[in-house]
């Protein structure tokens, strides 16, 4: 059973540019978690979705952040206008239903804003 | 407003013994704790989980102490070997709510 896959890896940006970032779920699993982390820092919460639904967005920012989980196919993260504060690994994790209280983690995208 | 944190951000101990880290939380609404060992460049792992009903909960060397008097939680590892080398993250949660929310973080080095 494969696990949570994110990609890319690594994605470097220029500010003002687009960046979308793709999770596929371990098999069977209904709930996505992205998660931001900074250097030295924990992660934080973003954004909460099953399939075609947004369950809890409070910790996505107001503007340029977007995510969305359809029918089929990966989970996206995308953030519009890429600034230097958005470098940060993104983290993807998943659960099954439920509810998602073991959360599993993919390895993360690191983005690079030039 | 909630918090997750953490005493020690940085801990160092000889290959073989014990390692403890401890967490305190403040939102005494959370009734599921957690556990994750994040090494460089990896995502976060599940180490070991503990519900508000427990104070005490045993994995493969590993042990979760929670106080909920004092709103403190501790990951207890035993025989510390290199491999434990990482960052350590607790977690927490309430039933009610989907979002988990993690501590700064401690960074475990295990001395050969």
């Amino acid at each position: 059973n494969a696990g949570v896959m994110q990609n890319p890896r690594h994605l470097v940006r220029r500010r003002g540019q687009e960046a979308r970032l793709r999770c596929s779920p371990m098999k069977g699993h209904s709930h996505v978690y992205w998660y931001r982390q900074l250097p030295e820092e924990g992660l934080k919460f973003m954004v909460y979705l099953q399939k075609e639904n947004i369950i809890d967005e409070s910790g996505m920012p107001k503007e340029r952040f977007s995510a969305e989980f359809p029918k089929e196919g990966p989970s996206i993260l995308r953030i519009q206008q890429v600034v230097r504060g958005d470098s940060a690994a993104y983290f993807c994790a998943s659960s099954p239903p439920p509810r998602g209280y073991e959360q599993y983690f993919g390895p993360g995208t690191r983005l690079t804003v030039t | 407003g909630e918090s997750v944190g953490l005493h020690l951000p940085t801990l160092s101990v000889q290959e073989g013994d014990n390692s403890i880290i401890n967490c305190a939380y403040s939102n005494s609404a959370s009734d599921y704790f957690i556990w994750y060992k994040q090494e460089s460049g990896k995502g976060p792992q599940f180490i070991i989980d503990i519900r508000s009903n427990m104070d005490k909960r045993q994995g493969q060397r590993v042990t979760v102490l929670l106080n909920k008097t004092v709103k403190h939680l501790s990951l207890q590892i035993a025989a510390t070997q290199p491999g434990d080398s990482a960052v350590y993250f607790c977690a927490e949660k309430e039933t009610s709510y989907d979002k988990v929310i993690f501590g700064p973080g401690t960074s475990l080095s295990v001395i050969p």
